[in-house]
């Protein structure tokens, strides 16, 4: 079975600081991961998604993540956080065992920015 | 483009009663669709997806049940919650490509 671990609760950054979510994925074959943002009461809203290609991924927002096979590996990272980049973060993988694209969700982790 | 809506934002029901909570998708044709609970603030769980119309499938055993009377339209039922039913409900929406993408949800409070 698919899956994906973010090993983070909660993740604590300065604004203006680098920030890293990490997540660690375990699929058979080649990966379909995403990352997802919540705020407070809201849906999910989609960031960004790595399917093949190039092992950097840029999204929306300033997120890139870095996809990497030999670390099973898909981190979320912004070279400079904002305040309102405070949320919850899903990362996500594709189920490829079933035929209707399930997603997988890990735990999410809760990023905080401080002013 | 496309949008997709969930009402209502906010619901309160007493122990045993009914539900329906209704999702729908503007600005695409046949879309997958899906209903997810999160549960505490944290993780998400498939409950059902469609694939068409009258075209449902169940992830997990439930109180509830799902369906798809239109093209765009999935609707979340109960005849009688539990309190464990409540949470936060999130339907999406996929058309073609790789992505799901969420509408804003259904808090729900079962007292």
């Amino acid at each position: 079975a698919q899956s994906v671990a973010q090993p983070e609760d909660q993740v604590n950054v300065a604004e203006g600081n680098p920030l890293t979510v990490k997540c660690t994925y375990s699929v058979s074959g080649n990966p379909y991961l995403f990352w997802y943002v919540q705020y407070p009461n809201r849906g999910l809203q989609f960031l960004l998604k790595y399917i093949t290609g190039d092992n950097l991924v840029k999204g929306s927002y300033g997120f890139e993540a870095e996809f990497n096979k030999s670390q099973t590996s898909f981190h979320l990272k912004k070279p400079s956080a904002l305040v309102s980049d405070s949320a919850l973060y899903f990362c996500a993988v594709r189920d490829k065992d079933t035929g209707f694209q399930k997603l997988v969700f890990g735990t999410g982790t809760r990023l905080l920015v401080s002013p | 483009s496309q949008t997709i809506h969930q009402w209502p934002a906010t619901l309160v029901q007493p122990v045993g009663s009914p539900l329906s909570l209704e999702c729908t998708v503007e600005g695409t044709s046949n879309p997958n669709l899906y209903w997810y609970r999160q549960a505490a603030g944290r993780g998400l769980q498939l409950l059902f997806y469609s694939v068409g119309i009258g075209q449902i499938s169940s992830e997990v055993p439930q109180n509830l049940s799902a369906s798809r009377p239109q093209d765009r339209q999935f609707i979340l039922s109960s005849k009688k919650l539990l309190l464990s039913d409540s949470g936060f409900y999130l339907c999406a929406w996929r058309r073609g490509g790789d992505t799901q993408y969420f509408g804003p949800g259904t808090r729900l409070t079962v007292l």
